[in-house]
């Protein structure tokens, strides 16, 4: 299996970006995923990079993945008081239903 | 409202108690999933179902049951649990068990073991 790690915590002031890093291990994986936890909440799918590509932006998110280093990072534009959450970073492959999971990262906007 | 619901949101059970934990998906998928997610830790795949069979048990103890009577109904039945079994018990689906089909988590089972 695959190791995935994350710092645990961020605090963020709101009107800020913020990002949160993640190390992987596996470089096989073929997908990485962000996945957002909030309070009472399950897990929902952010938004995924193929190991393909370096750069991923959609709206206020943007992926980085720098395949070398095996790093992979989540920044968050003009961070909201709804950004508030766990974030998880996951690693897959196209042929295996299995994800390796960081330990995921509290993120708090503060006013 | 990801289209997988779970039952009941919250539970206390005592280590001699019986309980079940059930998950339904709206969504027309064939795979189902139990993760279990403790505090600070990265989430653990339990147990897999495509199609109702079980595809994967990963080294889960037998306290931990599971059943899948049909593509959209998923049970995990608990007995004789221990405090190191309180978390967070995730039920997930899929359209197939392919990694491009993404995960829909349901909002999880609160369960505290007494």
């Amino acid at each position: 299996g695959e190791d995935v790690e994350q710092s645990l915590f961020l605090s963020v002031r709101e009107g800020d970006s913020s990002v949160i890093n993640c190390t992987y291990t596996d470089s096989s994986s073929t997908y990485l995923y962000w996945y957002k936890q909030e309070p009472g909440a399950g897990l929902q799918l952010l938004t995924y990079i193929f190991s393909n590509m370096d750069m991923k932006q959609d709206q206020r998110l943007t992926v980085l993945l720098n395949k070398k280093d095996k790093h992979l990072s989540l920044r968050i534009a003009d961070t909201q008081t709804g950004d508030s959450a766990i974030y998880f970073c996951a690693g897959g492959s196209s042929n295996d239903y299995k994800l390796s999971f960081g330990a995921g990262t509290t993120v708090t906007v503060r006013a | 409202e990801t289209g997988v619901t779970q039952t009941p949101r919250h539970l206390v059970m005592g280590m001699t108690n019986k309980k079940s934990l059930k998950c339904e998906q709206h969504l027309g998928h064939n795979a189902m999933y139990w993760y279990k997610q403790s505090a600070k830790k990265p989430l653990e795949l339990m147990f897999v179902y495509n199609f109702k069979e079980q595809t994967e048990n990963n080294s889960v103890p037998s306290r931990f049951s599971p059943e899948c009577p049909n593509s959209s109904h998923l049970f995990l039945h608990l007995h004789t649990l221990q405090p190191e079994d309180s978390a967070l018990y995730l039920c997930a689906s899929s359209q197939g068990l392919e990694g491009y089909n993404e995960q829909f988590f349901g909002p999880g089972t609160r369960l505290t073991v007494l």
